[in-house]
């Protein structure tokens, strides 16, 4: 297990149709937390997991937006009827819990979404 | 958690040192230090992190202030492969919820030959 892996890497789609992300955190990291970037600017969180239960949303999440990540393994996020403003970098990090002063986060390369 | 200021752009040569400041006056007791990179195409890369000693590891230095309002990461010998934003954040462990990162616009560093 070399790191957080994310998939796809880049998705085009066009305005209003569905799409879905996915996040393999590392194995033993209990926490999975997605974020997202526009360009220029840095990530900003929308929600983490610990183990499967989703115990923090941001404000940017809105009703198109779900998380979800089953038996505490890998998550997922899907953004129904999909807009131009969707377009940017989705971003997954894992962590330990007990690990989190030492180790910080660790990020994945993060799926690029393009919305036309 | 506390906010923190940064400038947008730095250049430095390489092989020389490279010093990006963090502003962080609001900073409480239990806050942490963390320094966290971004190279193009990539997600963030954690660096290094302290509540108030200076730290070292193998990728970097942290000068935290006395008065811990300030604090500088530097990159002794910094490489072409160091080009990269770099973020200051300030994150206290203890808030329970999720201790997430809050990002702000970082410092993009640009070594140059």
């Amino acid at each position: 297990d070399t790191g957080v892996s994310q998939d796809p890497r880049h998705k085009i789609t066009k305005r209003g149709q569905n799409v879905t992300f996915r996040c393999d955190p590392i194995s033993e990291h209990n926490r999975l937390y997605w974020y997202r970037q526009t360009l220029g600017q840095g990530p900003e969180f929308l929600t983490y997991f610990q183990n499967e239960a989703q115990l923090e949303k941001s404000r940017l999440l809105s009703d198109r937006f779900s998380a979800e990540r089953p038996k505490g393994s890998f998550s997922t996020l899907e953004i129904q009827r999909t807009e131009q403003g969707d377009s940017a970098m989705y971003l997954c990090a894992s962590s330990e819990t007990y690990r989190t002063a030492n180790y910080g986060y660790t990020f994945g390369s993060g799926t690029r979404l393009t919305v036309v | 958690d506390a906010k923190t200021t940064q400038p947008p752009s730095m250049d430095c040569a390489e092989g020389r040192a490279a010093n990006l400041p963090c502003n962080h006056s609001t900073i409480s007791g239990n806050e942490y230090v963390y320094w966290y990179r971004q190279i193009h195409s990539q997600g963030p890369q954690y660096i290094i992190h302290g509540l108030k000693n200076n730290e070292t590891n193998e990728m970097a230095s942290l000068i935290i202030t006395e008065d811990r309002k300030s604090s500088t990461l530097i990159l002794p010998h910094a490489t072409l492969r160091d080009t990269a934003v770099y973020y200051c954040i300030v994150r206290g462990l203890n808030t329970g919820t999720a201790s997430k990162l809050t990002f702000g616009t970082g410092t993009r560093l640009q070594v140059t030959l």
